[in-house]
C-alpha cells in the first residue's frame, strides 16, 4: 500500500522555526491530498488539504505546496510551537474517499 | 465538523476470544466506512472498505474471515476480530464518508490481546 512516500521520519525544530515535511506519490488517480495531525492515543485529525489543480493553499500557519508535474507536495508549518509536536501524515485520496497514508513524520518542537 | 465515535475506546481480551468494535457517524449518513489498523509508531494501514448494505472489500493481505465487517446502516459499522491473538493487538481506527462530501476519522480503539 506504500503509494505515498513521506520524509523525514522525524523532525526537531526550534520554537518559532519552520517545519517542512515532504511527500511524493505515484498514482495519478489521486485527486485530493490531505494532511493529518495525530497525537498519541488519538485518531488523526484533518489539518489542511489541497486538490491537484491548485499549487498552494494556506490556512493560518499551515501551508501546502503542490507540484503536480513532479507528483510531490509538502507541508510547511510556520512559527512552529511546542503544541505542534505530534505525528503528521500526508495522504492521498481517490474519488471514492479511499485514503492512503504516508509513513508519518514525528515532529518535536523545542521550547 | 461531523463526529465519528468508536466503542469501546480500549479493550483487553484473552487469546482466542472475539472482539467487536463499533463505529458510528453521529450527525451524518455515512455511505462508506473504512477500517484502518495502526501499529505503534507506524502509519495507518487500510484494512477494508464497506458500503452500507454491501459486503466489505478487503485490502490485499487482510484476512476477511478473521476481520468481519458489517455495515448494516448508514450510521453504524462494526469490526469483529475473531479468535484474536496477541499479534492482533493494535490501534483500530474507523473513518466515515458521505454527505457533505467529506471524510471523518474516529478516535480509535486500542485492542490488547493477552
Amino acid at each position: 500500500q506504500q503509494q505515498v512516500k513521506q520524509s523525514p521520519q522525524s523532525l526537531i525544530v526550534q520554537k518559532g522555526g519552520i517545519s517542512i515535511i515532504n511527500c511524493a506519490y505515484e498514482n495519478t488517480a489521486f485527486d485530493y491530498f490531505p494532511w493529518y495531525q495525530q497525537f498519541p492515543g488519538k485518531g488523526p485529525a484533518l489539518l489542511i488539504a489541497i486538490r491537484p489543480d491548485v499549487s498552494e493553499k494556506k490556512e493560518g500557519r499551515f501551508t501546502i505546496s503542490f507540484n503536480k508535474s513532479a507528483k510531490q507536495f509538502s507541508l510547511h508549518i510556520m512559527d512552529s510551537q511546542p503544541g505542534d509536536s505530534a505525528t503528521y501524515f500526508c495522504a492521498a485520496r481517490t474519488g471514492g474517499f479511499k485514503t492512503i497514508f504516508g509513513a508519518g513524520t514525528r515532529l518535536f518542537v523545542k521550547a | 465538523g461531523a463526529v465519528v465515535s468508536q466503542h469501546p475506546s480500549w479493550v483487553i481480551c484473552k487469546s482466542g476470544t472475539s472482539v467487536k468494535i463499533e463505529c458510528r457517524s453521529l450527525d451524518f449518513q455515512a455511505t462508506t466506512m473504512f477500517w484502518y489498523r495502526q501499529f505503534p509508531k507506524q502509519s495507518l494501514m487500510l484494512m477494508a472498505t464497506s458500503n452500507e448494505g454491501s459486503k466489505a472489500t478487503y485490502e490485499q493481505g487482510v484476512e476477511k474471515d478473521k476481520f468481519l465487517i458489517n455495515h448494516a446502516s448508514l450510521t453504524l459499522s462494526t469490526l469483529t476480530v475473531t479468535s484474536a491473538h496477541p499479534e492482533d493487538s493494535s490501534f483500530y481506527i474507523c473513518s466515515a464518508a458521505g454527505a457533505p462530501n467529506e471524510q471523518f476519522f474516529g478516535p480509535g480503539t486500542r485492542l490488547t490481546v493477552l
